[in-house]
């Protein structure tokens, strides 16, 4: 049981570079979130999804998109990098609400992005 | 105003010693509470839920006061081991169910 995965977990790229990164679960749960954590910042949110097929921006959204194609996958697209955008970025996983479920967030291990 | 603030830290405390952190968050509907603990360059892991009438987990104990805005974590007994960062993390359904961290308070355990 893998739990949560981000792909890559490095990537430098230049100023002005496209990519993607993907977060894969299969904990089958509804919500999914992309953070990012900088220095002194503490993790804020870039955009989320409450299920397949939806999305929805969060804190710090410019400059990202995402999509949520299939319930198990969300992807965060930096369309065109900037130094700004050097981050450790960290994709998190919550079930929906019940009484056995205690509203945890499961983090995958993080990908470390760097923008020259 | 930020949605939740801790206390800076670092805090560097002896084997052995009590420490408590403490958090304040700004959304007075903000239903459900936890502390994080994050390892250096490692992802956050749950550490325990915070509920209205406190929780204990072995050394560590939760506080919530919701008319203060207010949660604590103490931890008893400290070991290396413990050394770690701790995330303050409030979540608010009203908000499409975000959840807001703190920036984490830096604890190193010193022998």
């Amino acid at each position: 049981n893998a739990g949560v995965t981000q792909t890559p977990k490095f990537r430098v790229l230049k100023t002005g570079q496209s990519m993607t990164l993907l977060c894969a679960q299969d904990m089958n749960h509804e919500y999914m979130y992309w953070y990012r954590q900088d220095p002194g910042m503490g993790l804020r949110l870039i955009h989320y999804s409450v299920g397949e097929g939806t999305t929805a921006k969060g804190e710090v959204p410019d400059g990202y998109n995402v999509s949520r194609l299939k319930k198990q996958n969300f992807l965060l697209g930096l369309e065109s990098a900037a130094p700004s955008q050097t981050s450790v970025y960290f994709c998190a996983t919550r079930g929906l609400a019940g009484a056995l479920n205690t509203g945890e967030l499961f983090f995958g291990e993080g990908s470390r992005l760097t923008v020259l | 105003r930020k949605e939740v603030e801790q206390d800076p830290g670092p805090f560097n405390v002896p084997e052995g010693a009590t420490v408590a952190f403490n958090c304040t968050y700004s959304n007075s509907a903000s239903q459900s509470f936890f502390w994080y603990r994050q390892d250096c360059r490692k992802e956050p892991k749950l550490l325990m839920s915070v509920y209205s009438s406190g929780n204990e987990d072995g050394r560590f104990t939760a506080q919530l006061n919701r008319a203060s805005q207010y949660i604590s974590l103490l931890i008893r007994d400290s070991k290396l081991s413990d050394s770690a960062t701790y995330l303050c993390v409030v979540n608010n359904w009203d908000t499409g169910n975000q959840f807001y961290f703190g920036t984490g308070t830096s604890l190193t355990v010193i022998p």
